[in-house]
């Protein structure tokens, strides 16, 4: 079974730029797997920062954007704020009604 | 304003069936969409466990699909998942989520607030 891939963990200052990336164990990610990014802090529901692709959820910062760098899709956060300092999951569509997880990134922001 | 709303025991005991409800607000399920579970093992990362839409077609998550049930009732706007032979690896808290398909829709959103199973004796 394919494997979602993620950085276990990244850590960015303040101010600064991250880009976190969610690739395939084999192949490579297009936008026809429609990625997805989510933010999840301890102890609360995950909340949907972008989809397929690009598109920013209602009320995300515009310092959060979505893209495909190379072969993997990425989550760019410019500017990165202290409260950024979360879990990030992806989420791929794989076909035949099949989506995937990433394992996550903690991103740390000091 | 779309809300969804996790119910049911949480502890199960070894072997039993796990059985949750999912009660949406705000939205009719019979207006479309795919709606799904996810869960989170303590301390790990998140797992589809699968998708139902409302005329009852399902997708499963092909690790788990052995032992999962998605079911949709539209009288009661409200979708249920059961898990049987659950062991201590089932223990997490298991989240509902609107899930909309096509180009440029695909998401898990909105979320519920998710509700903790725990699997002991």
């Amino acid at each position: 079974q394919t494997v979602v891939t993620q950085e276990p963990s990244f850590s960015v200052s303040p101010g600064g730029t991250v880009t976190l990336t969610c690739g395939l164990s084999s192949g490579s990610v297009s936008t026809s797997y429609y990625p997805s990014w989510y933010q999840q802090t301890p102890g609360q529901a995950p909340r949907t920062l972008i989809y397929s692709t690009y598109t920013r959820s209602s009320g995300v910062p515009d310092r959060f954007s979505g893209s495909i760098l190379g072969n993997k899709a990425a989550l760019t956060i410019t500017g990165a704020q202290a409260d950024d300092e979360s879990d990030y999951y992806c989420v791929l569509y794989m076909g035949s009604g099949i989506s995937v997880f990433g394992g996550g990134t903690k991103l740390t922001v000091l | 304003q779309v809300q969804l709303q996790e119910s049911g025991p949480g502890l199960v005991k070894p072997s039993e069936t796990l059985s949750l409800t999912c009660a949406v607000s705000g939205y009719s399920i019979s207006s479309g969409h795919y709606w799904g579970w996810i869960r989170q093992p303590p301390g790990q990362g998140l797992e589809w466990i699968g998708d139902i839409y409302h005329s009852g077609n399902t997708f499963y998550n092909p690790s788990l699909k052995s032992r999962v049930t998605i079911s949709v009732d539209t009288s009661k706007n409200q979708f249920s998942l059961k898990m049987n032979s659950v062991t201590a690896a089932d223990t997490a808290v298991y989240y509902c989520a609107r899930h909309p398909w096509g180009p440029g829709s695909f998401r898990f959103d909105p979320w519920g607030q998710g509700t903790l199973v725990t699997v002991s004796s």
